[in-house]
């Protein structure tokens, strides 16, 4: 596609509920991350994907979070068990030159855990 | 670990004039990269401009430009001739050249409003 897709546009879910995020990055990008985004916050780094495998997945947060991308394209960041304090905008971008921090962002999934 | 400050939370400017956001960071690295991204309220982030720590000039596109004081960790954003379609928020990102991460570390933001 044109550009990272992310789907759902939003989510809300009941907590201790399982939840999937996809992310759809740019055709030929190998470099894939995700950043979780709270209210009023900068995004904060989940983890880095280079092709299939986790390049980097030192900023998920606990066990809880988990995050494949089994064929190097299309990535989902799923939830196990979700709390109130997972809630938050979660991005997705994906890279063509790696190492050069020049990354495209899709618009994010928005959820909400009540 | 690396940190990034913007210590304004909210700016304005009328339209055509000129605004500078102000970023400072942390790290005890030689070699790095700083970018500022824009994110509207359509909450896409948007690369705006990247400076590459090695490089003593400063980095431009079209109306926006960085002063980069390495020896300040300072990197404040310039842009000229303001836009309505430049209100958004405004990030400012550290990223180690060091190999294996490649992980933006983002400041806090900006939010930055222009009136017609």
């Amino acid at each position: 596609g044109a550009g990272v897709s992310q789907t759902p546009s939003n989510k809300v879910t009941e907590k201790g509920k399982y939840v999937e995020l996809r992310c759809d990055p740019i055709s030929g990008h190998t470099a894939l991350y995700w950043y979780r985004q709270s209210l009023g916050q900068g995004p904060e780094f989940l983890i880095y994907f280079q092709g299939t495998g986790a390049a980097d997945d030192s900023g998920l947060p606990n066990d809880r979070f988990f995050a494949v991308r089994p064929e190097g394209s299309v990535s989902t960041l799923k939830i196990q068990r979700t709390e109130r304090g997972d809630s938050a905008v979660y991005l997705c971008a994906s890279s063509l030159e790696r190492g050069s921090g020049k990354a495209f962002f899709g618009q994010g999934t928005r959820l909400t855990v009540v | 670990a690396q940190t990034v400050t913007q210590s304004q939370p909210e700016m304005s400017v009328q339209e055509a004039e000129t605004v500078t956001l102000s970023c400072t960071y942390d790290t005890s690295e030689s070699n790095y990269y700083l970018f500022w991204y824009k994110q509207p309220p359509s909450r896409q982030m948007i690369l705006v401009i990247r400076q590459e720590a090695y490089k003593q000039q400063n980095a431009t596109e079209n109306r926006f430009s960085v002063n980069f004081q390495k020896a300040a960790k300072s990197f404040s954003l310039k842009i000229s001739d303001s836009q309505l379609g430049d209100t958004a928020m405004y990030f400012c990102a550290f990223m180690t050249a060091q190999g294996g991460s490649e992980k933006l570390v983002f400041g806090k933001g900006t939010k930055l409003t222009v009136n017609p």
